[in-house]
Formats: structure tokens, C-alpha cells, sequence
């Protein structure tokens, strides 16, 4: 079985353009999350959609948006990139959008984006 | 207020050791899940194990467990006969609010584990 795929694995950006960043949950899983993890961090809640709708959203700016697709594949948007966007990407997916206490979030391997 | 606090940055053991990686939590949720996470250096986040608030016991997965002690709010983590392959970043990770109508994990700032020959 496929795990969570993220694609590019790797993209460089100039200041002020706009990226999209894509993700393929596990066959079967309904939620998919987006994380920002900044170099020396812990990575940092940026959504969770689930069911193609947002159900909860991390303190990022607007210029941050996402998206959820009939087949459950998601795509993060960051318009206006700023150096300080640089970071590694994570796309986790789970089977529920909540309750089952041990339900596990499944991670992709990342999207590094460096912004220059 | 920081949720996850990991206070050891960088830990050493070595191989076939055991060792402990320190976690405490603050949350005001009496229903909360705790977990552990390993990240290579190729960046995927590696599930370890997990401890439900309401678990009597504590979890444990093959060489790891997880000492739990809910009144002090930590969660350690415990890897026993430790092997070159765990020298990773180690991050705990809480969710809460099961009530909550969305799933966010909260990430500690992680323990780099090199293990040593």
C-alpha cells in the first residue's frame, strides 16, 4: 500500500511569488493535515480538512490556503512567499477527523521549500 | 504558554543502552492522546507509539515505551537496546479536545538522539 505522497519533494521560490504544494493521503483516509516545520522546530498545525471541508486552521496568515478534492488528495497554497516561509512541508492523513483516540496521523516525507 | 516541552536538545547513548527522552504536557482537556514521533534526517515523521489520557497502562511498542505519569503531566519515552538506526530527531506530539470538531497535533521542539557504536 502507497503511504502519504507529497509532491515536489524539493522547490526553491523568489520573495512575493506564489507556490502550491500537493499531497496524496492514504487509500481510504479522509483527513488530511498540513504542517510547517521551520529548520530547529517541532513542526507547527497550519489545517485539517476533512471530508473536503476545512475543519480547523492553525495562526497562519491569509496568504496561506488549501483545499480538499473529491478523491481526498489536497493542495496547500502560499501566495506572496516570504523568506520566512522557508520551511519543510509535512501532509499527514488519518482515517477520522477526530474521536478515535488512537487513531495515528500517517506523514508524508515533505516538501522543502526554500524561498530566496 | 508552551504545550509540549522537550528539555533535553541533543541526547547521546550508547548502542544496545537504553535510554530516556524526556516530555511534559499542559493541557486543561481530561481527554487527550500523547505521542511519540521519530524524523530522520530524510524529514517523514516515523509514528512510534501512542497513550490515551484514560489508558490504565502504559503503552508500549516492541523496544519502545512510554513512561506515563499523568499528575506530573510527562510522558517519556523509552528506548530500550538502542541501534544506530535511532539516531533521529524525536519530537512528543498532544492532541486534545476529542470533543474538538478538528484533529491538531501539537508538536514538541524535539530531542536529537545520536547513538554511538
Amino acid at each position: 500500500d502507497a503511504g502519504v505522497t507529497q509532491s515536489p519533494t524539493h522547490l526553491i521560490k523568489t520573495r512575493g511569488q506564489h507556490v502550491t504544494l500537493r499531497c496524496s493521503p492514504i487509500s481510504g483516509h479522509k483527513s488530511v493535515s498540513w504542517y510547517q516545520q521551520v529548520l530547529g522546530q517541532g513542526p507547527q498545525f497550519i489545517f485539517q480538512y476533512y471530508e473536503k471541508e476545512e475543519r480547523g486552521r492553525g495562526n497562519f496568515p491569509d496568504r496561506f490556503s488549501a483545499r480538499q478534492f473529491p478523491n481526498y488528495s489536497s493542495e496547500l497554497n502560499v501566495n506572496a512567499l516570504l523568506l520566512g516561509d522557508s520551511a519543510l512541508y509535512l501532509c499527514a492523513s488519518s482515517l477520522s477527523q477526530q474521536g478515535a483516540r488512537n487513531t495515528e496521523a500517517f506523514f508524508g516525507q515533505g516538501t522543502r521549500l526554500t524561498v530566496v | 504558554a508552551q504545550k509540549i516541552t522537550q528539555t533535553q536538545p541533543g541526547m547521546f547513548v550508547q548502542e544496545k543502552e537504553a535510554v530516556t527522552l524526556d516530555c511534559t504536557y499542559d493541557t486543561s482537556d481530561p481527554s487527550y492522546g500523547l505521542f511519540w514521533y521519530k524524523q530522520p534526517s530524510s524529514g517523514e515523521m516515523i509514528f512510534l507509539i501512542y497513550q490515551g489520557s484514560y489508558d490504565q497502562q502504559n503503552a508500549t511498542e516492541g523496544r519502545y515505551s512510554l513512561n506515563f505519569q499523568k499528575a506530573r503531566k510527562s510522558a517519556n519515552l523509552v528506548i530500550s537496546a538502542s541501534q544506530l538506526g535511532d539516531s533521529a530527531m524525536y519530537f512528543c506530539a498532544m492532541r486534545e479536545g476529542y470533543e474538538t470538531s478538528y484533529d491538531k497535533v501539537i508538536f514538541g521542539p524535539g530531542t536529537s538522539l545520536s547513538v554511538i557504536p
